[in-house]
């Protein structure tokens, strides 16, 4: 079955310190890669999203990795701060021809503390 | 440009009362999904729209109907409401799939007593 796991499901950090997210996910075949931020009672917002082929992705703070040898990824955050608190999901694209389907993960709660 | 719109944002049934989820979307987007998300779980797929006049189920599509008589609009509706279907209900939109990033709404928040 097609599975995304996160870790740890919550996180508490002080404002400017950094942190990492992790993901490991069984989905086969691979298409992408996706880190979304949902905001508390909002919809997720994509952060990156990464193919087969890319092992590096930074949007702002924010860097994601990918291993598809190893099928991790994590998403690390930079000098944190207040509004980074969220929760960050995983998300597998599943690869093949048709429609892509979208695995996703249960998220990461982080809070940033002052 | 407003992105994905979803109403109502939050509603109250009674079981076996039935209600229309409306999603609009101003980005010209081909693909539109609905999507439901439960504490402990990932969001998960209700029914999706490859374009206009077109839908097909997803992973959890039992006690859901959709629509998509315009590109623009989405609609999810619920026949006879389950308290099982107690969720919040995302609408999503993209431009393709594959690495195309979705656009999600709001989220409208559901409680079926």
């Amino acid at each position: 079955k097609n599975q995304v796991e996160q870790s740890p499901q919550s996180l508490i950090i002080l404002e400017g310190k950094n942190c990492t997210l992790q993901c490991n996910y069984t989905v086969s075949p691979f298409s992408n890669l996706r880190w979304y931020k949902q905001d508390t009672g909002r919809g997720p917002v994509s952060l990156t999203i990464m193919t087969f082929s890319e092992n590096t992705k930074s949007n702002g703070r924010y860097t994601a990795t990918l291993d598809a040898d190893t099928k991790q990824s994590s998403l690390h955050i930079t000098a944190s701060q207040l509004s980074d608190s969220a929760s960050y999901i995983c998300v597998v694209s599943e690869g093949g021809t048709g429609f892509q389907k979208l695995v996703f993960g249960t998220g990461t709660r982080l809070l940033v503390s002052p | 440009n407003a992105g994905v719109t979803q109403t109502p944002k939050f509603r109250v049934l009674k079981t076996g009362q039935s209600m229309t989820l409306l999603c609009a979307q101003d980005m010209n987007h081909e693909y539109m999904y609905w999507y439901r998300q439960d504490p402990g779980m990932g969001l998960r797929l209700i029914h999706y729209s490859v374009g206009e006049g077109t839908t097909a189920k997803g992973e959890v599509p039992d006690g859901y109907n959709v629509s998509r008589l315009k590109k623009q609009n989405f609609l999810l509706g619920l026949e006879s409401a389950a308290p099982s279907q107690t969720s919040v209900y995302f609408c999503a939109s993209s431009y393709s799939t594959g690495a195309a990033a979705q656009y999600f709404g709001p989220g409208t928040r559901l409680l079926v007593l």
